[in-house]
């Protein structure tokens, strides 16, 4: 069974740049999160889509943060502009449906640094 | 709001050592908990979970957890870690329908 998809794995930019990560979820997987994990913490979520709808986004910094999920499948996530304290790594996880007593499974994740 | 605590940030063990990580929460209604691990460079994954039932529960690798709910507990525990047990360790919980929460971690260093 294919993983949860991320690119870039790495990325490096510069403060005030834009960036956009990307997300493939495991086939028929309907929810995706978005987590930010901040060296030295646990993973926070920033964002839960159910298909292509938002459960749960009361954490995403809406200023700078936007994420999107058109077809319920893919999902990207885009900072704009970027700070030096969004640097951290990013991941994605997918599970079969929104609850509690669902397996959330991660991809590797993708780690900005922003200078 | 759910919040999780995980109250070692390091733990250093020689091989054969046995391993208690301790995780607290704070809900007071029905919650399923998660402990994730993650190995050096590679994505989290899932050691272990409760939803329900027996309050011991049994994971890969001859990890193991016990629901106490009357301390909003869930230890996690091994008899005898090995070398490839490093790693850093999540607890998480979701409670009625929200988000999965994260603990902060503990990053387990074996020594062979």
């Amino acid at each position: 069974e294919a993983g949860v998809a991320q690119s870039p794995r790495y990325k490096i930019i510069e403060k005030r740049q834009s960036v956009a990560f990307w997300c493939n979820p495991i086939s028929g997987h309907a929810t995706l999160y978005w987590y930010q994990q901040i060296l030295g913490q646990g993973p926070k979520l920033l964002i839960q889509f159910q298909n292509n709808g938002v459960v749960d986004d009361s954490q995403l910094p809406k200023d700078r943060f936007s994420a999107e999920r058109l077809k319920g499948v893919d999902s990207t996530l885009k900072i704009q502009p970027a700070k030096l304290e969004d640097s951290a790594v990013y991941l994605c996880a997918s599970s079969l449906e929104t609850g509690g007593n669902t397996e959330a499974f991660f991809g590797q994740g993708t780690r900005l640094t922003v200078v | 709001a759910q919040s999780v605590s995980q109250h070692n940030h390091h733990v250093i063990l020689s091989e054969a050592a046995s391993l208690e990580l301790g995780c607290n929460y704070s809900y007071g209604g029905t919650v399923n908990l998660f402990w994730y691990v993650q190995y050096p460079g590679q994505h989290l994954q899932l050691l272990l979970k409760y939803f329900s039932g027996d309050p011991l529960v049994k994971g890969i690798k001859g990890f193991e957890a016990e629901f106490i709910k009357s301390k909003f507990s869930f230890n996690l525990r091994k008899p005898s870690v090995q070398w490839s047990d490093t790693a850093e360790y999540f607890c998480a919980v979701n409670a009625a329908g929200n988000m999965l929460t994260f603990g902060g971690g503990t990053r387990l260093m074996v020594k062979p």
